[in-house]
């Protein structure tokens, strides 16, 4: 059973960093691209970045490029997602996703929520 | 990057079908055969439905269906269910990003 588990998010002042963890177990990790896609209160799915299956390759959305880096410790089946200089408006829940296609996001996490008050 | 347009809302009663559209551009949608869908109960992660346009991961019920013209992709639900309410997503492949629709709040009267 493909299963991925969340943890990392919290309550962080504006300026400071965070780091989501999404671990990830029951499948061959280096099998598949992965994905965090954000949603904030109320509010519609948001892509986020991806980084691909070999790690070297990995996209940002624009609202977030610069001040996210995505990575991989493929050692520990874990996919990490680095949150620096925290806005107010990056509150939301953040999922991982598994993808093993294009873009064809299979498998979620349960998502963790960032909050930075404003 | 901007959002793939959806109609805020869709309803039918059991039974019924119902049709969401999802409009992108010649950057997208148009552009590629990797469009997807996304189920989401309330307070719940997302559930892939349809991938590569048409396609049902295994498990998904046959009752939905996905298409393309153009730069506006469909989904429809056929035979509805009380257990289809739920809010749903297009999503895209756009080169070197993947881009959501607005979102449907789909409602079974």
């Amino acid at each position: 059973q493909m299963l991925l588990v969340q943890s990392g998010g919290g309550v962080v002042q504006a300026g400071r960093s965070l780091r989501l963890s999404c671990a990830a177990s029951g499948f061959r990790f280096t099998g598949y691209g992965f994905h965090w896609v954000r949603q904030a209160p109320g509010k519609g799915l948001e892509w986020v970045a991806d980084i691909h299956q070999d790690g070297n390759i990995r996209h940002y959305a624009d609202s977030v490029r610069g001040r996210f880096d995505v990575s991989r410790d493929d050692s520990k089946s874990t996919l990490y997602l680095q949150i620096n200089s925290l806005r107010a408006e990056d509150t939301a829940v953040y999922y991982c996703a598994t993808d093993r296609r294009v873009a064809s996001l299979d498998v979620w996490g349960p998502g963790t929520t960032v909050t930075v008050p404003s | 990057q901007s959002a793939l347009t959806q109609p805020p809302s869709a309803s039918g009663s059991p039974g019924q079908s119902v049709a969401i559209s999802c409009t992108g551009t010649n950057n997208d949608v148009a552009s590629y055969d990797y469009v997807s869908w996304y189920q989401q109960h309330p307070g719940k992660a997302p559930k892939l439905i349809i991938y590569e346009v048409n396609k049902r991961p295994s498990g998904v019920p046959d009752r939905f269906s996905g298409s393309k013209s153009g730069s506006t992709a469909s989904l429809t639900v056929s035979r509805l269910q009380a257990e289809d309410e739920a809010d749903y997503y297009c999503s895209s492949y756009a080169g070197e990003n993947t881009v959501f629709g607005t979102g449907t709040k789909l409602t079974v009267l």
